[in-house]
C-alpha cells in the first residue's frame, strides 16, 4: 500500500464547475497536511494547508480532512482554465522526523 | 525575498560524470530538503536537513549519491559517477522552524533537470 494515495486522472471539469480532488493515506499518527499546485514543467507551489479534522477554506479553495478516514480532500469552486494543473496531496507523519510523502498526483483540465 | 534558488537549472552529462547540484535555502529556514521527480516515481524524499545536520538520508537511492550542508544558506547534493537512470528533476525545498509539531509546508526551488547521456 503506498503511503499517500491519489487517483491520477486526469480529471476533466467545464469552466465554473466544482472540481473535486481526493487522497488517502496510510500513517494514522499523520498530523500536517497539505495541497501543492504544479503546473506543467514547474515546481509545486503550496496552496492550502490543513491541520484538524473539518473544513478550511481560502478563496476558491476548501480542503477537508478527516482522520479517522484518513481521508483528505481539495474542492475548487468556480474552475478556471487557469486551475489546469497536477495537484499533489502532501502528508507530514508523526513518525520519521516530520517528513513529508507526496502522492503521485491528480491532473486536472478545465475545459474553457 | 529572492525564494529558493537551485543552480543549474538544467545539466546535461555523459554517463560516468560527476554532477552537482545546488541549493540556497530562504534565509531563516532551518530545513532543507531534496527530492527527485519522475514520472515513474513521482516526487521522492532523498535527504533533509534541519540546522545544516542530515536528519534522514534513507531516501538517498545508493552510495553514488551525497549530499552536504556546510551552513545554513547553501546545500549540494552530487552525484558520482552518474547514470542514466538519474535522470530527472531535483528539487530543493526549504521550511521554516516548526512550531507545536506542526509544519508551514514547503517553499520549492526551481528544480534542477537533469539528463545523463
Amino acid at each position: 500500500q503506498k503511503e499517500v494515495e491519489q487517483n491520477s486522472g486526469p480529471l476533466s471539469v467545464p469552466e465554473g464547475a466544482i472540481a473535486s480532488l481526493n487522497c488517502t493515506y496510510s500513517d494514522r499518527g499523520s498530523q500536517s497536511f497539505f495541497w501543492y499546485r504544479q503546473y506543467s514543467g514547474k515546481s509545486p507551489e503550496l496552496i492550502m494547508s490543513i491541520y484538524s479534522n473539518g473544513d478550511k477554506e481560502d478563496g476558491r479553495f476548501t480542503a477537508q480532512l478527516n482522520k479517522a478516514s484518513q481521508y483528505v480532500s481539495l474542492l475548487i469552486r468556480d474552475s478556471q482554465p487557469s486551475d489546469s494543473a497536477t495537484y499533489l496531496c502532501a502528508v507530514q507523519g508523526h513518525t520519521g522526523g516530520f517528513k513529508t510523502i507526496f502522492g503521485a498526483g491528480t491532473r486536472l483540465f478545465v475545459k474553457a | 525575498d529572492a525564494g529558493v534558488i537551485q543552480s543549474p537549472r538544467h545539466e546535461v552529462t555523459e554517463m560516468g560524470q560527476e554532477v552537482t547540484l545546488r541549493c540556497k535555502p530562504i534565509s531563516g529556514h532551518d530545513y532543507l530538503f531534496w527530492y527527485r521527480q519522475t514520472m515513474m516515481r513521482g516526487l521522492e524524499l532523498l535527504i533533509y536537513f534541519n540546522n545544516n545536520v542530515p536528519i534522514d538520508d534513507s531516501g538517498m537511492p545508493e552510495d553514488r549519491f551525497s549530499a552536504k550542508m556546510p551552513n545554513a544558506s547553501f546545500s549540494t547534493l552530487k552525484i558520482q559517477p552518474s547514470e542514466p537512470r538519474d535522470s530527472a528533476v531535483y528539487f530543493c525545498a526549504s521550511s521554516p522552524p516548526r512550531k507545536s509539531g506542526t509544519s508551514d509546508g514547503y517553499t520549492f526551488g526551481s528544480g534542477t533537470r537533469l539528463t545523463v547521456v
